[in-house]
């Protein structure tokens, strides 16, 4: 049963617009959310996080908003450029998990130019 | 300052063969973690050790995986056999206990 799911297997998007990558998790115990990018042939870097107590966090390009009562998480990134072409994966962690972190399956985001 | 070094990055053996991984987490890192990662899949949590105590192991497949981390710095990760579901991407990370985990680049596991 998974816990934290990316219905949206991949994304297009042209460069200069918006894009929006999806999360929605089903433990209510979870209070942290990261979003991390991965190249090819590399391990996954972290991008942006929230806390569980915010509902927003912005760094230059990249917003996450958290919605808890739908249990629903977004990354936006304004604009998309295409070096941002990559897997997202989207995680969570609870207090009592010691920071283990249960990811989504990824959604893999192309930017074209 | 150096990330998460993992070695080998590529390691193509038959099955049955034993194999090791090594893991070299950021300097001060207390926590250190062992992901496997498949094909069109999220990371998923091995066995997360705290200095050199294995904290959480519950998902570590204890009949042919092994872990190690004597000197609460680097870690070693063993499979003994190998199968051919053991193929995937096996990924390591460290943290200073900020929420925020550093991945290493992965070793890419090929049983044939």
């Amino acid at each position: 049963d998974q816990q934290v799911k990316q219905n949206s297997p991949s994304l297009s998007v042209q460069e200069g617009r918006i894009s929006i990558l999806n999360c929605d998790y089903t433990n209510s115990m979870f209070d942290y959310f990261l979003w991390y990018k991965k190249y090819p042939a590399e391990g996954p870097t972290f991008l942006i996080s929230i806390s569980s107590i915010k509902d927003k966090n912005e760094d230059g390009r990249f917003t996450v908003f958290l919605n808890k009562s739908a249990k629903h998480l977004s990354l936006h990134i304004v604009p998309s450029q295409p070096g941002d072409s990559a897997v997202y994966f989207c995680a969570a962690s609870s207090v009592g998990s010691q920071g283990n972190l249960i990811f989504g399956k990824g959604t893999k985001l192309s930017v074209k130019p | 300052e150096a990330g998460v070094v993992q070695s080998p990055r590529y390691k193509i053996i038959e099955k049955k063969q034993p194999v090791a991984f090594w893991c070299n987490p950021i300097s001060g890192h207390n926590t250190l973690y062992w992901y496997l990662q498949n094909l069109g899949q999220g990371p998923e949590l091995l066995i997360r050790y705290e200095n050199e105590e294995a904290v959480d192991d519950s998902q570590l497949p204890k009949d042919r995986f092994s872990a190690e981390r004597l000197k609460g710095v680097d870690s070693t990760l063993k499979i003994q056999p190998a199968e051919l579901g053991d193929s995937a991407v096996y990924l390591c990370a460290s943290s200073s206990g900020t929420g925020e985990l550093f991945f290493g680049e992965g070793s890419r596991l090929t049983v044939l």
